[in-house]
């Protein structure tokens, strides 16, 4: 079965510091990866998508960007945090199927302070 | 374009009576649809998905969806609502296009004792 690990799970970072987030998925190949953001009252908002490995999409233009150096893991990052980018970011991952589900991590908690 | 409206934002229920979640769907064609729910600071766990094979879905712990063409409705049922079905559900079509998915602005259920 599939199995999609996110880290960490909390995080607290100053402003203007770096970011890195990792989202791995085990028991699949070539699936393809999202990177959502659900900030309080917002709903959730796709970032990121990634049909490959170095084929990453943006949906929005921010201060974050993403990358997929292998196969089945998937990095969210930024250079400079701001405090909009608080919120709780989750990976998902869909297979080739034809109905389109996605299947979600556990999420990472990010609040810049 | 699809869409999908969540037409309560908060549902409140006693423990051991039904509950019902309304969703309507807006499409040109014959939808993928999904109900996800998600726990407090967890990810979004699939409940059940609607993919034209039949129009009465069942899904897990007990929740089932019924598609209405006619209605263009996607509601989420459970006849005895439980103290661990307090959470948030989204009512979720799948993009035509490019198979991205567009949430709704998600329903919060409460479960009283």
């Amino acid at each position: 079965s599939q199995t999609i690990h996110q880290w960490p799970a909390t995080l607290v970072q100053p402003v203007g510091s770096p970011l890195s987030l990792e989202c791995t998925v085990e028991g699949t190949s070539n699936p393809n990866l999202y990177w959502y953001r659900q900030a309080a009252g917002r709903g959730l908002q796709l970032l990121f998508y990634s049909v490959g490995i170095g084929q990453i999409s943006s949906e929005v233009p921010q201060n974050l960007s993403a990358s997929r150096p292998q196969d089945r893991q998937f990095i969210l990052s930024s250079k400079k945090l701001l405090l909009s980018d608080s919120g709780f970011y989750l990976c998902a991952w869909r297979f080739g199927t034809a109905f389109g589900e996605q299947y979600f991590g556990p999420g990472t908690r990010l609040t810049v302070t | 374009a699809q869409s999908v409206t969540q037409l309560d934002s908060h549902v409140s229920v006693s423990e051991g009576t039904p509950v019902l979640l309304r969703c309507n769907y807006s499409s040109s064609y014959s939808p993928s649809l999904f109900w996800y729910v998600q726990h407090p600071n967890k990810g979004l766990q699939l409940l059940l998905k609607y993919t034209s094979a039949a129009t009465l879905v069942k899904g897990i712990n007990g929740f089932e969806a019924e598609f209405k063409k006619s209605e263009t409705s996607f509601h989420l049922t459970k006849p005895s609502a439980h103290m661990s079905d307090a959470a948030e559900y989204f009512c979720v079509v799948r993009r035509a296009a490019d198979y991205k998915l567009s949430f709704g602005a998600g329903t919060t259920v409460t479960v009283r004792a």
